[in-house]
C-alpha cells in the first residue's frame, strides 16, 4: 500500500524568508510525486511533479521540490515566501506503473501561513 | 490546459432533499473521474471512482445508496447525495486523471450545507 506523510499541520514563515513544506512517501517501485495547492473554497491546483530525471523539479509560482530517493522525501521549497502563498498544500504519490491505476494517495495537508 | 468544471459551487438545502453535483471535463474526454469529500481542516477522502459506461467503484465505508454516482458520457459525471442530512454537509471535489504521468485536474468544489 502507498502512503504519504506531511508531518507538519502548519508552517509559519515571514514574507521574504525561504519556506519548506515536508513530505515523505512510501510506495512500491518508482514513485510519481505531486504537489498541489488549495485556496479557501477552491479545488486543488497542480504545482509540480516528479516522474523521472533531475531530482530538483521546478513548478508554478516559484516553487520547487527535491526528490530524495534514499530518504523517500519530496519536500516543497521556495526561496522567498509571499503573503499570497498562504494556503493549504498537499503532497501526493502514486506508483509509477500502469497496473496500479490512476488513484493518487494524498497527505493530510500542511497549512502555510506567511506573515507580512 | 485541461479544465474540469464543477457545478454548483455552493448549495444550501433542507434536510431530506436530494442534491446533484455535476463534474464536466471541458476540453478532453474522461473515462474515469474521482469524487472526494473534504471535512474542515482535513485532507481529501476519496469516496468513489466514476467509470464511464459502468458502475462506480466505491471506497470502503462509503454508502452506495446515499451517494449515487453516474458517469453518463465521456465528459460528465454526477454525484447525487440522496435524502441529505446535516452530517452530509461537507466540501465535495471531483477530479479527472490526465495521461499516465500527468496530474489530476480538479474541479473547484461544491460546498454543501444541509439545514
Amino acid at each position: 500500500a502507498q502512503s504519504v506523510a506531511q508531518p507538519e499541520d502548519q508552517v509559519n514563515v515571514a514574507e521574504g524568508n525561504p519556506l519548506t513544506v515536508k513530505c515523505t512517501y512510501s510506495v512500491s517501485g518508482n514513485p510519481y510525486l505531486f504537489w498541489y495547492v488549495q485556496y479557501p473554497n477552491r479545488g486543488l491546483q497542480f504545482l509540480l511533479k516528479y516522474i523521472t530525471g533531475d531530482n530538483l523539479v521546478k513548478g508554478s509560482y516559484g516553487f520547487e521540490a527535491e526528490f530524495n530517493k534514499s530518504q523517500t522525501s519530496f519536500h516543497l521549497k521556495k526561496p522567498s515566501a509571499l503573503v499570497s502563498d498562504s494556503a493549504l498544500y498537499f503532497c501526493a504519490v502514486k506508483a509509477g506503473k500502469k497496473s496500479s491505476g490512476d488513484k493518487l494517495t494524498f497527505g493530510t495537508g500542511t497549512r502555510l501561513a506567511v506573515r507580512p | 490546459g485541461a479544465v474540469v468544471s464543477q457545478h454548483p459551487s455552493w448549495v444550501i438545502c433542507k434536510s431530506g432533499t436530494s442534491v446533484k453535483i455535476e463534474c464536466r471535463s471541458l476540453d478532453f474526454q474522461a473515462t474515469t473521474m474521482f469524487w472526494y469529500r473534504q471535512f474542515p481542516k482535513q485532507s481529501l477522502m476519496l469516496m468513489a471512482t466514476s467509470n464511464e459506461g459502468s458502475k462506480a467503484t466505491y471506497e470502503q465505508g462509503v454508502e452506495k445508496d446515499k451517494f449515487l454516482i453516474n458517469h453518463a458520457s465521456l465528459t460528465l459525471s454526477t454525484l447525487t447525495v440522496t435524502s441529505a442530512h446535516p452530517e452530509d454537509s461537507s466540501f465535495y471535489i471531483c477530479s479527472a486523471p490526465g495521461q499516465w504521468d500527468q496530474p489530476q485536474h480538479f474541479g473547484d468544489g461544491t460546498r454543501l450545507s444541509i439545514l
